[in-house]
């Protein structure tokens, strides 16, 4: 079946860091690949997508491409705020999966001032 | 619109009381599931639903129940907690089965002891 595998958090960092949190996924055909961030106390809100090979998804200076040849979808930002401390999943739906998502175990990402 | 909102945020039961979580869209979205969250593990759907009358089983469905009588409300039941089922429990929605972004509501946390 599908699934999803991240990098073991928790990730701490200083502002202006880089920042990388690297996804793998398993799944049949090509699905559309997603990230989420939850801040504290909140639901999830979706922060990125791709949903093709090669496609690059970007919002709030992150970004995270589609590569199919990896299977891979690894978010990065060039520079963290404090504001940007929150868990991360990464998720995907298959072709024939409706809108069910498959999530990853999310990394939780401090950023120190 | 208020979006998706849960009630209670909190909850703590006895190993073998029922309840139900509470989930609403004012969105008129097609699409709602749910979701518990646990820690290392990501989420993982219990149950779905495309539509009014009509539910579904997700990936953790034992010991949970759904009906979608309304197009706006997806109440979850725990017919007999258990210690296992202790969890932060989400609800989502989406426009429909091929909508590429899940609104979720801010959560309920439910400890069984």
């Amino acid at each position: 079946g599908d699934s999803v595998t991240q990098m073991e958090g928790p990730v701490t960092l200083s502002e202006e860091a880089f920042l990388t949190i690297n996804c793998t996924y398993t799944a049949t055909g090509y699905p559309s690949l997603f990230w989420y961030v939850q801040y504290p106390g909140e639901g999830l809100q979706l922060l990125l997508k791709a949903t093709k090979a090669d496609d690059k998804g970007s919002n709030k200076g992150f970004e995270a491409t589609y590569r199919k040849e990896t299977t891979s979808f690894h978010l990065e930002k060039g520079s963290v705020q404090v504001s940007d401390s929150a868990v991360y999943f990464c998720a995907l739906r298959g072709r024939t999966s409706g809108s069910r998502l498959t999530f990853g175990e999310g990394t939780q990402l401090t950023v120190n001032p | 619109n208020a979006g998706v909102t849960q009630t209670p945020k909190f909850q703590v039961l006895k190993t073998g009381q029922s309840m139900t979580l509470q989930c609403a869209q004012d969105m008129n979205h097609e699409y709602m599931s749910w979701y518990r969250q646990d820690p290392g593990m990501g989420l993982r759907l219990i149950h779905y639903s495309v539509g009014a009358g009509i539910t579904d089983q997700g990936e953790v469905p034992n010991g949970y129940n759904v009906s979608r009588s309304t197009t706006e409300d997806f109440p979850l039941r725990l017919l007999s907690a258990a210690p296992s089922q202790t969890s932060v429990y989400f609800c989502a929605s989406s426009f429909g089965q091929s909508s590429y972004e899940q609104y979720f509501g801010p959560g309920t946390r439910l400890t069984v002891t």
